[in-house]
């Protein structure tokens, strides 16, 4: 069985930009959570999607935005990028909602210059 | 508010023994979980309690005190390829997402 997948690995972009970086979860969950991972913050979590709806959104700023397909798949989009939005963005997928057990991807790694 | 406490940074002998420590502060309870991640990899899923008392697995357990606000996650046997980050993490409600410490560095050494 496949693990969650995140596309693309790394990614540099520069101020004012915008950015999409995809999810693909283990077949069969339907439950994706986002989270952005930083040395000093730790994880923060971005927001949740079960069923292409958003069940639970973190206090992140309205530039953060996603979505989520009825394939599972989800995306996440940051507008107007800041640089203090480097960090890794991890993903994560469960079978249900608020399930015991995340399955985290390897992550993307933005730079914002 | 929820507050997660663990240090931020550990090391220890290659087949010692050691204790990480997590305090949390939150509004409600359903579940503490540890996770493992290796540097430049995902987080890996360790243990999960949701009741007082210890967990075993293996080489790892995990405890819990809800009254406290406390657990702990126990290594025996270090080896060398336990040096990675320890994240605790807790969920306040029933359909809440995760709330994760910052981590806890652990560093293994011969």
């Amino acid at each position: 069985k496949a693990g969650v997948t995140q596309t693309p690995r790394y990614l540099i972009k520069t101020r004012g930009q915008q950015v999409t970086l995809s999810c693909s979860p283990i077949s069969g969950h339907r439950s994706v959570s986002w989270y952005q991972q930083t040395p000093g913050q730790g994880l923060q979590f971005l927001f949740e999607y079960f069923s292409e709806t958003q069940r639970n959104k973190g206090n992140f700023p309205g530039r953060f935005s996603g979505r989520q397909f009825s394939n599972s798949r989800s995306e996440m989009n940051v507008s107007t990028l800041e640089l203090g939005d480097s960090a890794l963005y991890l993903c994560a997928s469960s079978l249900q909602v608020s399930d015991e057990k995340l399955f985290f991807g390897s992550g993307t790694q933005l730079s914002v210059l | 508010g929820q507050n997660i406490d663990q240090p931020t940074e550990m090391t220890a002998t290659e087949g010692a023994i050691v204790q990480i420590n997590c305090t949390y502060q939150t509004s409600g309870f359903n579940g503490l979980f540890w996770y493992q991640q290796h540097a430049g990899e995902a987080p890996t899923f360790l243990s999960y309690n949701v009741l007082d008392g210890l967990e075993e697995k293996g080489r790892f357990s995990s405890f819990l005190s809800r009254s406290k606000g406390y657990s702990y996650l126990l290594l025996k046997e270090l080896q060398m390829k336990d040096s990675a980050s320890y994240l605790c993490a807790v969920r306040d409600g029933g359909n809440t997402p995760l709330v994760f410490g910052k981590g806890t560095r652990l560093s293994v050494i011969a």
